[in-house]
């Protein structure tokens, strides 16, 4: 089956900084990547998709880039203000009878006013 | 659109009793999705439905978790007995079912066994 490894686990940083958080995954089959962000005592919810006929994706401040030759992909957050702080989640899903994603660990994000 | 709508939110229980989970999923959705989340393990699939039918339960756990899905608006996640082991947040997520859609989740039942 697919395993998704993310990293770093934990990301500080000041307000007005980027963020990247990275992902990899192992089933080559795979052909969707969401990524979500889940703040204290809520559930996940979608902040960002990309499929794989495209290398990268931007909404605002949040950017996804797809590498499918190295099979990883990365959530780039620019200016990062406090009400980003939360853990964010990559996932990888495909075809081939499973389309449900599997999540990595993800990452807890602190933005510093 | 009142989103997924997970019951109780939280719930502290003794070990050995029986906890119900329940799920009302998103009107339209035909896929349904129990999740299991700790610091130990992160997000866990533990089952998912289809048009109402289990198609894969191999993320549960062991025997003292059931799933039952009797019709499009409404899911039960059952533990019996409950163990200490057991206490975690559990989600429940809808999503419409084709490929590449959104899952969309609960706020979580937030579940402590002592």
């Amino acid at each position: 089956g697919e395993n998704v490894e993310q990293h770093p686990s934990t990301l500080s940083v000041q307000e007005g900084d980027s963020a990247v958080i990275k992902c990899t995954y192992s089933d080559s089959a795979s052909n969707y990547f969401p990524w979500y962000k889940q703040e204290l005592g809520k559930g996940p919810q979608l902040i960002i998709d990309i499929r794989s006929n495209v290398g990268e994706k931007k909404d605002q401040r949040i950017a996804v880039t797809l590498n499918k030759t190295a099979k990883h992909f990365s959530l780039h957050i620019t200016e990062t203000q406090p009400e980003d702080s939360a853990v964010y989640f990559c996932a990888a899903a495909g075809p081939g009878g499973s389309y449900i994603p599997t999540f990595g660990r993800g990452t807890s994000l602190i933005v510093h006013p | 659109d009142a989103g997924v709508i997970q019951s109780p939110r939280h719930e502290v229980t003794e070990m050995g009793q029986e906890v119900t989970l329940r799920c009302k999923p998103i009107s339209g959705h035909n896929s349904l999705f129990w999740y299991r989340q700790t610091m130990m393990r992160g997000l866990e699939l533990l089952i998912y439905f289809n048009n109402n039918v289990p198609i894969d339960d191999s993320g549960m756990p062991e025997d003292r978790f059931s799933a039952k899905m009797p019709n499009a608006s409404f899911s039960t996640l059952k533990i019996q007995p409950s163990e200490p082991r057991d206490s975690a947040v559990y989600f429940c997520a809808s999503s419409p079912g084709a490929f590449g859609n959104t899952i969309y989740f609960g706020e979580g039942s937030w579940l402590t066994v002592v």
